[in-house]
């Protein structure tokens, strides 16, 4: 089945740097990547999401990379502010009917004002 | 995209008791999905809830466990059976809005001691 990884686990940037998250998925017939951001005490908000027919896509101060061919995509956040403070999980779906969605870790972002 | 409520947010539960968490869409929705996120960690997919059908759990999660109700296709209910400690987690609800990926109620915090 899927496995999806997801690093690091915990990053730590000061205010206005950038951060990337990279994940990695098995499942080559996986063909949706949406990325979650989970503050505390809420639940996860889909934030950005990319589909296997695109390699990049950007939503103000976040963008999401897919490369199929190495099976991996990464999450950029420019310009950080504090209130991108929180846990970040990428994910892999594989649409069959439904979506069938494997979650990573998660990474723990700190960003120091 | 749908709102989900979710009762209720937090609790503490005597090991042996089980907890019911409630789940309210305020459209309707053919499936609900119901998720654990131990912590610190990710989402675990716990059981798939169809109106009319029953509940589609995956490897490792039983119905007598954590039974789940579907009455109609704005709400559902989990159950948490003869709570142990290991079953202190955050248990959310969502659902699937393709193309939106999935949309998670703020998660039920619950302590069994």
């Amino acid at each position: 089945g899927e496995n999806v990884e997801q690093h690091p686990s915990t990053l730590s940037v000061q205010e206005g740097d950038s951060a990337v998250i990279k994940c990695t998925y098995s499942d080559s017939a996986s063909n949706y990547f949406p990325w979650y951001k989970q503050e505390l005490g809420k639940g996860p908000q889909l934030i950005i999401d990319i589909r296997s027919n695109v390699g990049e896509k950007k939503d103000q101060r976040i963008a999401v990379t897919l490369n199929k061919t190495a099976k991996h995509f990464s999450l950029h956040i420019t310009e950080t502010q504090p209130e991108d403070s929180a846990v970040y999980f990428c994910a892999a779906s594989i649409n069959t009917g439904g979506f069938k969605t494997i979650f990573g870790a998660g990474t723990r972002l700190f960003v120091k004002a | 995209s749908a709102v989900i409520s979710q009762k209720p947010s937090r609790d503490i539960c005597q090991r042996g008791t089980s907890l019911t968490i409630q789940c309210q869409v305020d459209s309707q929705v053919t499936m609900m999905f119901w998720y654990r996120q131990q912590p610190g960690q990710s989402l675990t997919l716990i059981a798939t809830a169809n109106q009319g059908s029953e509940a589609t759990y995956e490897s490792g999660f039983v119905i007598d466990k954590f039974p789940i109700s579907r009455p109609n296709l704005t709400f559902s209910t989990l159950t948490v059976s003869n709570m142990s400690p290991e079953d202190s987690s955050i248990y959310l609800c969502s659902v699937e809005e393709t193309p939106y990926g999935y949309t998670f109620g703020s998660g039920t915090r619950l302590t069994v001691v």
